[in-house]
């Protein structure tokens, strides 16, 4: 099991470009979760899916948007990437009707 | 919004002397979990405690909550040098059962 996985590991971006940030879990769970972290404060939920084709605004959720088309895998996009989003994002799952939630590694984006 | 808050931000020890770190929260909840990062990781789960219990155990790790104060505390005893990371407590906060509030972590330097 390889368990949460995310790609890619780093990115530079300029002001104004898009990218996408995969995240793939292979333990079938049913919630997945986009959340950045940035210093000095705890993780802030960006959107999250409770099951395949569906998601829903979390926290911060102005600059960004997800697909679930398949239940391993959760997409984020930055369409219009701006300096304030610069951040290490992670993503979680987490099985329908428990509490816990696995997370991946992490990818760190610097936007300039 | 953030609803855990770590107390103290950062705490540095000896190795063997035990680590103590607080969380605040402010609403009512159904679970309390604590998490720990280490450096460049992702966040991995250590122990849940639920609104009903007061006191947890799980190896080295003592959980302790007080609903009455809305607050929670981690123990972990005879620190060891892989303890060396950041704890972050999160609450599902009664609203709901699919999302989790973070605070912003508790940095616990263990030195040899």
């Amino acid at each position: 099991n390889a368990g949460v996985t995310q790609t890619p590991k780093f990115r530079v971006l300029k002001t104004g470009q898009s990218m996408t940030l995969l995240c793939a879990q292979d333990m079938n769970h049913e919630y997945m979760y986009w959340y950045r972290q940035d210093p000095g404060m705890g993780l802030r939920l960006i959107h999250y899916s409770v099951g395949e084709g569906t998601t829903a605004k979390g926290e911060v959720p102005d600059g960004y948007n997800v697909s679930r088309l398949k239940k391993q895998n959760f997409l984020l996009g930055l369409e219009s990437a701006a300096p304030s989003q610069t951040s290490v994002y992670f993503c979680a799952s987490k099985r329908a009707g428990t509490d816990t939630q696995y997370f991946g590694p992490g990818t760190r984006l610097t936007v300039l | 919004s953030q609803q855990g808050e770590e107390d103290p931000q950062a705490l540095s020890i000896q190795e063997g002397e035990n680590a103590t770190m607080n969380c605040s929260y402010k609403t009512s909840i159904n679970n309390l979990q604590w998490y720990r990062q280490n450096s460049g990781r992702g966040l991995v789960h250590l122990i849940l405690i639920r609104s009903n219990e007061r006191e947890k155990h799980s190896g080295r790790l003592r959980v302790t909550l007080d609903t009455s104060k809305k607050s929670s505390s981690l123990l972990i005893t005879a620190s060891r040098a892989a303890d060396t990371a950041s704890y972050f407590c999160a609450t599902d906060a009664f609203r709901s059962n699919y999302q989790l509030i973070w605070g912003a972590g508790t940095k616990l330097i263990i030195k040899p």
